[in-house]
């Protein structure tokens, strides 16, 4: 069973914070993604990696960094964070070989930022 | 305009209906078709995905696509409480990227 795990369910950081969001998936896959989820808008694309060390921006980047030093570990920065940037987080993998584009997703983090 | 389109719904249907949901799109490299299942306080999980137009069963599910309207659907027949959830389209042209729909809460009432 593919699992992807996320470092925290809810979070609540102050304005100006810089917040790490970790996503760690164990089935060796070679893209991770990071998404926003709003109501309304659905799941928008902040960044992809396509291996250690690759990443690429997503539809939004505005306001984020992501970090992939390991193949299971894929990191989201948000080196200022403002109001505008609460929401729900969704890390995902997918594998580069078969179904790529069958992404097995995490449960999310709830971030609010006050 | 966004890229894909989703009734926003949300649906409330009594136990046995059949639940119709649709998306429109706008890029016509897209040539797989997803739907994914999104139940409270989860991820998404993949439901059903179609390659091309045409249509596919598994179950009490259909998809349909139809390229020439760019337009697709989720049929769930003899609907369950089990499939209240938000269901999202999903979209990709050749490569892992995908673009999704934003999503259609579904209820479905005992």
């Amino acid at each position: 069973d593919v699992k992807v795990t996320q470092s925290s369910r809810y979070l609540v950081k102050r304005t100006g914070e810089k917040v790490f969001l970790e996503c760690v998936q164990d089935m060796d896959h070679e893209n991770m993604f990071w998404y926003r989820q709003d109501p309304g808008l659905g799941l928008r694309l902040i960044y992809f990696s396509y291996d250690v060390k690759m990443k690429e921006k997503g539809d939004i980047p505005e306001g984020y960094s992501v970090s992939r030093e390991k193949k299971e570990r894929f990191s989201l920065i948000l080196e200022s964070a403002s109001t505008n940037q609460t929401s729900m987080y969704l890390c995902a993998s997918s594998s580069q070989t078969g179904l790529s584009y069958e992404q097995y997703f995490g449960p999310g983090t709830r971030l609010t930022v006050t | 305009q966004k890229e894909v389109e989703q009734d926003p719904g949300p649906l409330s249907v009594p136990e046995g209906a059949i639940v119709s949901l649709n998306c429109t799109y706008s890029n016509s490299a897209f040539q797989y078709f997803m739907w994914y299942r999104q139940y409270s306080r989860k991820g998404p999980e993949l439901l059903m995905y179609t390659y091309s137009s045409g249509n596919k069963e598994d179950g009490r599910f259909t998809a349909q696509v139809d390229k020439s309207s760019k337009y697709i659907s989720l049929f769930i027949r003899d609907s369950q409480p089990s499939d209240s959830a938000t269901y999202l389209c999903a979209m990709s042209a050749n490569d892992y990227k995908l673009s999704f729909g934003a999503g259609t809460t579904v209820t479905v009432r005992a």
